[in-house]
């Protein structure tokens, strides 16, 4: 039981390059977040999804898309990746929406 | 829509003494409320949490108190150690049906020894 899994771990990406994060997640939760984390702005939510197939928009959702085909796992894509997207990326799934367990995190740079 | 305030931002404790945080919503039809700690380079995980129902919860040198009246909840940590130093994140639920949470900005609490 691996709980929630995130690839990659780090990244670097130029202006303008698009890249997919992973989220795997193992206990049959129906429900799925992304969020971001900035220093001094906490954990803001960008795109979650409430079963497979389904999406849609949190706070700061401009400039990601995500998928969620399979249950287990919820995609956060970057279409054309900008300097303000440089952050800290946590994926959290939930059963109930009672108490995420989190991924580990994604740092990802964009230069 | 909902939003989460929570002071202070950084928080130095002796050993042994205890820390307070304390975080204020917007929304009263908020009913969930949990505390996250996140160590350094590490994910957040969850610590208690406290539903609309309920004014206190503890559970050994952790607990949390709520005012909905006041709409203001608190993390209190009693006879702190080093181990406690992170930074504790505390989160209201947004009353949608998705259970989404907003956060506050976060705490670094240091415990001196």
């Amino acid at each position: 039981n691996a709980g929630v899994t995130q690839t990659p771990k780090f990244r670097v990406l130029k202006t303008g390059q698009s890249m997919t994060l992973l989220c795997a997640q193992d206990m049959n939760h129906e429900y799925m977040y992304w969020y971001r984390q900035d220093p001094g702005m906490g954990l803001r939510l960008i795109h979650y999804s409430v079963g497979e197939g389904t999406t849609a928009k949190g706070e700061v959702p401009d400039g990601y898309n995500v998928s969620r085909l399979k249950k287990q796992n919820f995609l956060l894509g970057l279409e054309s990746a900008a300097p303000s997207q440089t952050s800290v990326y946590f994926c959290a799934s939930s059963l109930t929406g009672r108490g995420y367990t989190f991924g580990s995190g994604t740092r990802l740079t964009v230069v | 829509g909902e939003n989460v305030e929570q002071h202070p931002s950084t928080l130095s404790v002796q050993e042994g003494d205890s820390a307070v945080i304390k975080c204020t919503y917007s929304d009263s039809a908020s009913n969930y409320f949990p505390w996250y700690k996140q160590e350094l380079g590490k994910r957040p995980q969850l610590i208690i949490d406290i539903r609309s129902n309920v004014g206190e919860k503890k559970d050994q040198r952790i607990a949390v108190t709520l005012n909905k009246t006041a709409k203001h909840f608190s993390l209190h940590i009693t006879e702190t150690q080093p181990e406690d130093s992170a930074v504790y994140f505390c989160a209201a639920s947004i009353p949608s049906g998705t259970y989404k949470y907003i956060f506050g900005t976060g705490t670094r609490l240091k415990v001196l020894a």
